[in-house]
């Protein structure tokens, strides 16, 4: 599994609360990812990181944000909860991200429901 | 626009039989190709990643092909097992630091 930890696996939150969902690494890589993962859709970029405090967004980032205070711990926070963002959301790390043909490494995922 | 798409779309074969998976990407400049296997509930796990001069590649009973003149890959699973039960996604990452861009997935089911 690479190490990768995501919490919590799965969450049940009421519309227009905010969630904020975890992913810990513990082999200290520098590209960290969260994707989100929808019926018909292939998994698709939400956030990245490419080190401390250091994020950009991807394809479908409004709203989400994101936070990256330490190495090994990569935040997803739904500032305000919608059904539309009822999924299964993914976090994935790179190693050695500097270098495009290295493994990406994928999280067991967190099975958000808005009610 | 970049785009992986992956046929067929849904695949049921009897255990023991072969299976190939077929994939096109129009992502340009194109840096490598990536199968993965996902199970049910879980994440997604890599099979191969091929580079722009790899053709082939192989892990297991699992083989990988690519052409990039044509931007085709294959995934070809021979003697299949219960267990090859999953869905199967090919991923495209273009120029270095872009994110990796996955296509739907072909879901496989493998009956007794």
């Amino acid at each position: 599994d690479a190490g990768i930890t995501q919490s919590p696996r799965h969450k049940v939150t009421e519309t227009g609360t905010p969630v904020t969902l975890r992913c810990h690494q513990t082999e200290n890589h520098r590209y960290m990812y969260w994707y989100r993962q929808d019926p018909g859709h292939g998994l698709r970029l939400i956030h990245y990181s490419y080190g401390v405090k250091d994020t950009d967004k991807g394809e479908v980032s409004d709203g989400y944000s994101v936070s990256r205070s330490k190495t090994e711990d990569f935040l997803l926070t739904l500032e305000s909860a919608t059904s539309s963002q009822t999924s299964v959301y993914f976090c994935a790390i790179r190693r050695d991200g500097e270098r495009e043909n290295t493994e990406a490494f994928f999280g067991q995922g967190t099975r958000l429901t808005v009610v | 626009k970049n785009q992986v798409e992956q046929s067929p779309q849904s695949l049921i074969i009897l255990e023991g039989k072969n299976c190939t998976l077929q994939c096109n990407y129009t992502v340009s400049p194109f840096s490598n190709l990536r199968w993965y296997k996902q199970d049910t509930g879980r994440g997604p796990v890599s099979l191969t990643i091929m580079t722009f001069s790899e053709n082939t590649k192989s892990n297991g009973r699992y083989t990988a092909t690519l052409d990039a003149d044509t931007k085709q890959s294959s995934l070809h699973i021979t003697a299949s097992q219960l267990s090859d039960s999953a869905s199967y996604i090919c991923v495209v990452s273009g120029q270095a630091g872009t994110a990796l861009i996955f296509g739907k997935g072909t879901t496989l089911s493998v009956s007794s």
